[in-house]
């Protein structure tokens, strides 16, 4: 079954404002993982983040994670053109995918 | 350049026909793995293995076999290919003994286009 499921699947803002997109999962996790997809390309491991942590940063990204709601969220600030790529969500003990957010931020 | 390099990057066949996609990586990672991504971007397990050993098998046809030489390669031959094969075909990689929960690291693909 798919463990990782994102929202919305696709997202078009202007450079320089926030973007948010969230995941939901089944079953219970050790940790959900957020990857990055630039078109014609390999995903990228943006981050990691542990069942029993709540919240995380990297750089301008930060990931929340409800294990009550099963769901993540990955919020991008200020934006730029070269945040432009696919966004996946990753979790349970296969590393299931969904089919990623793509995130479109105009210049 | 410390990566996960995959082999061809496009491969265009005919139906019927066998075809293999070789994977390599040099990060010393004890764990790699295949997974297909449709055209609809939805990324799926097929195989992983560990220390040469496989732990993940996924419902994959038969036609569809994986093979281990040492735990810095992994290849992926297919036989016999059909319309539905399809895709494109990433390895990857981890740390972590087998279990799915350390970072992915990926190559750039495979496109495998069946006419």
């Amino acid at each position: 079954s798919q463990q990782g499921e994102e929202d919305p699947q696709a997202l078009s803002i202007q450079e320089g404002e926030n973007a948010t997109m969230n995941c939901s999962y089944k079953t219970s996790i050790n940790n959900l993982q957020w990857y990055r997809q630039n078109s014609g390309r390999g995903l990228v491991h943006l981050i990691l983040i542990r069942s029993n942590e709540r919240e995380k940063h990297s750089g301008r990204l930060r990931v929340t994670l409800d294990t009550s709601k099963k769901s993540s969220s990955l919020l991008i600030t200020a934006s730029r053109a070269a945040d432009t790529a696919s966004y996946f969500c990753a979790a349970g003990s296969k590393l299931t995918f969904g089919k990623g957010i793509t995130l479109s931020v105009r210049p | 350049d410390t990566a996960v390099s995959q082999t061809p990057k496009y491969l265009v066949t005919q139906m019927g026909n066998d075809k293999s996609i070789k994977c390599e990586q040099n990060l010393g990672h004890d764990t790699m793995y295949w997974y297909k991504q449709d055209s609809k971007k939805f990324l799926k397990i097929m195989f992983s293995y560990n220390n040469k050993e496989l732990i993940i098998n996924e419902t994959v046809p038969n036609r569809f076999s994986p093979k281990s030489p040492d735990k810095a390669h992994l290849n992926l031959h297919i036989n016999s290919l059909e319309l539905g094969d399809s895709a494109v075909y990433f390895c990857a990689s981890s740390q972590g003994g087998g279990r799915v929960n350390s970072p992915l690291h990926f190559g750039n693909g495979t496109r495998l286009t069946v006419t």
